[in-house]
């Protein structure tokens, strides 16, 4: 069964302060690994997708990095507006068509 | 372009009721999946269409079922409502209904069982 397991479950920092977030995977075989960012009451926002070990994309103050067995998403300077929750989703070879396993997510409080 | 569009936004229904709820996809994305979203949790896969034909199903009963038309917008009828039934239910449209094509989000439709 794949697994995804997200850590912290909170995360609470200073703006301009940078931290990174945690995403730990267990599937038979990876396609695609998703990260997306989720205010509150509304639909995750998709960010990046990485295919392989050694990728990073970047966007902003985000960046995505991507190994054979866990994910970080790294945060630079955070500003209050990149509070949100975080989602890490995988891609299972075996999982048909495509098909996300999320995992329960970071929620992250940037204050000012 | 739009996005991917969802209605209702919120719904009210008793425990033994049946709802429907609408989704339309991205212009151009063929592709369409059903999550369930229970607070403090992330997105459960339910469905996924493609070319109007069922391509996946997740773990759910029999009383979740799904269709999609030749629009590509998709239905997500659930009968005989739970009170864990109530989640954010969220629809993703892809270009194509093969992995790992990035999936695209609608803002969700709350669904409240009391």
């Amino acid at each position: 069964e794949d697994q995804v397991t997200q850590s912290p479950e909170a995360l609470r920092l200073q703006e301009g302060e940078s931290s990174s977030l945690n995403c730990s995977y267990t599937v038979s075989g990876l396609r695609g690994l998703f990260w997306y960012r989720q205010d509150p009451g509304k639909g995750p926002e998709f960010l990046f997708t990485l295919y392989s070990a050694g990728e990073e994309k970047e966007k902003e103050r985000l960046k995505a990095t991507l190994t054979k067995k866990e994910s970080f998403l790294h945060i630079t300077a955070p500003k209050p507006e990149d509070s949100a929750t975080y989602l890490c989703a995988v891609q299972a070879v075996n999982s048909g068509y495509s098909t996300l396993t999320f995992g329960k997510g970071t929620m992250l409080l940037v204050s000012p | 372009d739009a996005g991917v569009t969802q209605s209702p936004t919120h719904l009210i229904k008793t425990r033994g009721q049946q709802v429907t709820l609408r989704c339309s996809p991205i212009s151009g994305h063929k592709s369409v999946s059903w999550y369930q979203q229970v607070l403090g949790q992330g997105p459960q896969f339910i469905f996924q269409y493609y070319e109007k034909e069922e391509r996946g199903r997740g773990n759910f009963p029999d009383r979740f079922s799904a269709r999609q038309f030749p629009n590509y917008s998709s239905e997500l009828n659930v009968n005989a409502l739970l009170l864990g039934d109530s989640a954010l239910y969220l629809c993703a449209s892809s270009r194509q209904g093969q992995a790992p094509y990035e999936q695209y989000f609608g803002p969700g439709t709350r669904l409240t069982v009391t």
